[in-house]
């Protein structure tokens, strides 16, 4: 256990609809990551935040947005669906700002399926 | 073409033997490498990082670089059923996690 959570683990929806994921990053990390793994695109990652404030973003559709709250959790906010969002989505955490050498603890991810 | 290339398996090898693990990629700037497992509805693990060229050391696994082919391995020594999983190298050229390119894995089982 890695001691990330999110939640749900499983979501099911229909295109054009919202979701909210969440995540809670293991006590003391002030990073979250959000990575999309999809079958044909692999591990994708889609934005971080530290302590609050969004420090990068990767391949995050404009569809997509997220936020890092006071206490730390994050979540992950997906609209306007399309059948291509499928995916499992990821949150990681780690203790500091994110470099390379720092370890990112991932959780066990919330499997979206759009209908 | 894709900046990482890996081969997805699946790899299955009887337990006990030595199991390789390989990645290439395109662009030489890579300086930072990694490998993860991910076991089966699990989010992936850290299990390797290098900086730079060479090998490195941890248990049974052994990770190399090779930048003058652009070439990465992992070695697994007396594999293991609980070594079945996926593996994913990634790479970046900065020192920064959100620069991270992941290949797309490779399934290894290992067979009692």
């Amino acid at each position: 256990d890695s001691g990330v959570t999110q939640t749900p683990k499983h979501l099911i929806t229909a295109t054009g609809q919202r979701v909210t994921l969440r995540c809670s990053p293991r006590s003391g990390d002030l990073s979250v990551y959000w990575y999309q793994q999809s079958l044909d695109q692999g591990l994708q990652f889609l934005i971080q935040y530290y302590n609050g404030e969004e420090r990068a973003k990767g391949n995050i559709l404009e569809r997509f947005s997220a936020q890092q709250f006071p206490d730390l959790h994050s979540e992950l906010n997906l609209s306007s669906l399309e059948l291509g969002d499928s995916a499992l989505y990821f949150c990681a955490s780690s203790v500091a700002g994110g470099g390379t050498q720092e370890t990112q603890y991932f959780g066990p991810g919330t499997r979206l399926l759009v209908l | 073409q894709k900046e990482v290339e890996q081969d997805p398996g699946p790899l299955s090898v009887p337990e006990g033997a030595i199991v390789s693990l390989n990645c290439t990629y395109s662009n030489s700037a890579f300086q930072y490498f990694m490998w993860y497992r991910q076991y089966s509805r699990k989010g992936p693990e850290l299990l390797m990082y290098t900086y730079s060229s060479g090998n490195k050391e941890d248990g049974r696994f052994t990770a190399q670089v090779d930048k003058s082919s652009k070439y990465i391995s992992l070695f697994i020594r007396d594999s293991q059923p609980s070594d079945s999983a996926t593996y994913l190298c990634a790479m970046s050229r900065y020192s920064s996690a959100s620069k991270i390119i992941f290949g797309s894995g490779t399934r290894l089982s290992i067979r009692p």
